[in-house]
Order: structure tokens, then sequence, then C-alpha cells
């Protein structure tokens, strides 16, 4: 069975400092990776998705991510982080049917 | 925007209360999803609905009743919960069942006194 493992529930970065979330897998085959963020009270939002081809993707707000197959892992990253991207961030596998989610790694930026 | 819609948005409700919470999707899906959010634990499956049938049902005691009239709308029925039901309950959707990309809606905070 897949599985997602977030290593850091809480994370304190600077504002206008750079940003990494880490994100390990487990899954046989070649897995579809999500990274989702949530604010406090509301529900998840979709940062960005990799199913195959490059690597490194692109997502909103300013993030991207990149998928090491040997490392099984799909960290997320951020040059600059700003106050609004406080949250609750999530990384998620899925193998088409259902989506596994992490336990989540919670993001305070500190001005 | 997602997309996405869930009434309400609180909920309070006694452990004899029946309520149900609504959810709605305008994006075209056929897929509908129920979640249940606790604190300090990851997000759990509770229910998968393609096409209006449901596909799945994670081991979800009875006491919660999932109903899908039609792909835009899901339902979940709660009667008699307990206070460990208190939660953030989450909607998503996606195209089609098996197509991986989910889209959430905002959530109902659901407290059982």
């Amino acid at each position: 069975a897949q599985s997602v493992t977030q290593p850091d529930i809480h994370i304190t970065v600077s504002e206008g400092a750079s940003l990494e979330l880490r994100c390990n897998y487990s899954y046989g085959a070649t897995p579809y990776l999500f990274w989702y963020v949530q604010s406090p009270g509301q529900g998840l939002q979709l940062l960005l998705k990799y199913f195959s081809g490059d690597t490194l993707v692109q997502g909103i707000k300013g993030f991207e991510a990149e998928f090491k197959r040997s490392q099984s892992s799909f960290n997320l990253r951020k040059p600059s982080v700003h106050w609004s991207d406080a949250a609750e961030y999530f990384c998620a596998v899925g193998d088409g049917n259902k989506l596994v989610f992490g336990a989540g790694t919670i993001l305070r930026v500190k001005s | 925007e997602t997309g996405v819609t869930q009434t309400p948005r609180h909920l309070v409700m006694g452990m004899t209360n029946k309520k149900s919470l609504k959810c709605e999707q305008h994006l075209g899906h056929n897929a509908m999803y129920w979640y249940k959010q606790s604190a300090k634990k990851p997000l759990e499956l509770m229910f998968v609905y393609s096409l209006e049938e449901r596909v799945e049902n994670n081991s979800v005691p009875s006491r919660f009743s999932p109903e899908c009239p039609n792909s835009s709308h899901l339902f979940l029925h709660l009667h008699t919960l307990q206070p460990e039901d208190s939660a953030l309950y989450l909607c998503a959707s996606s195209q089609d069942f098996g197509e991986g990309t989910q889209y959430f809606g905002p959530g109902t905070r659901l407290t059982v006194l």
C-alpha cells in the first residue's frame, strides 16, 4: 500500500527566506504526486501535481516541486516566502483511484 | 473559487440529533468524495461516488450515511454521532474516478456535544 511521510510537523521561516518542505512516499509503480495547501478553516487548494514528464513541476503562488525517483521524494520549494504562505501543506500520492495524504507540515512565517 | 461548495460551514449537534452535510460541485465532474480531517491525523477517505454509484466505503460507521442523487450533489447524513466524530468534513470532486486530481470544498466544521 502506498504511504506518504512528511518528516517536519512544523517549520518556521523568515519572510523572504527560501523554503523547502519534504515529502517521501512509498509506492510500487510510478506515482501521481500532489501538493495541497490548507489555510485555517479552509479546504485544500491544489498547488501542483506530477503525473509524468519533466521532474521539476511549477505550481501556483510561486511554488515548485521536484520528483526524485531514486530518493522517493517530492519536495516542495519556494525561493522567497511571503507572510501569506503561512498555512498547512499536504503531500499526497495517488494511484489513480485514491489519494493518500501525509500528516501535513505547518508553515509559520516570521517577519 | 474552487468550484466545490459545502454547507453548512459550521455545525454543532447533540448526540441524538440528525443532520445532513451538503456538497455541490460546479466543475462538471463525475466523481465525488467525502473525507474526514481530525486534529493531528491524516485525512481519512470515507466514501467515493462515481456517476452516482458508491465505489468505495472505507469501513465507516453506519451512523454516517452518504447520498449522491446526481453527479453534482453529495450529502452526508448524520445520526447518533459521538463526540469523537467532531472534525472537519471535506468534500472533493474529480473529473472521473481514477483521474487523480481532486478539488476540495472549504469543509464543514462539525462539533458533536
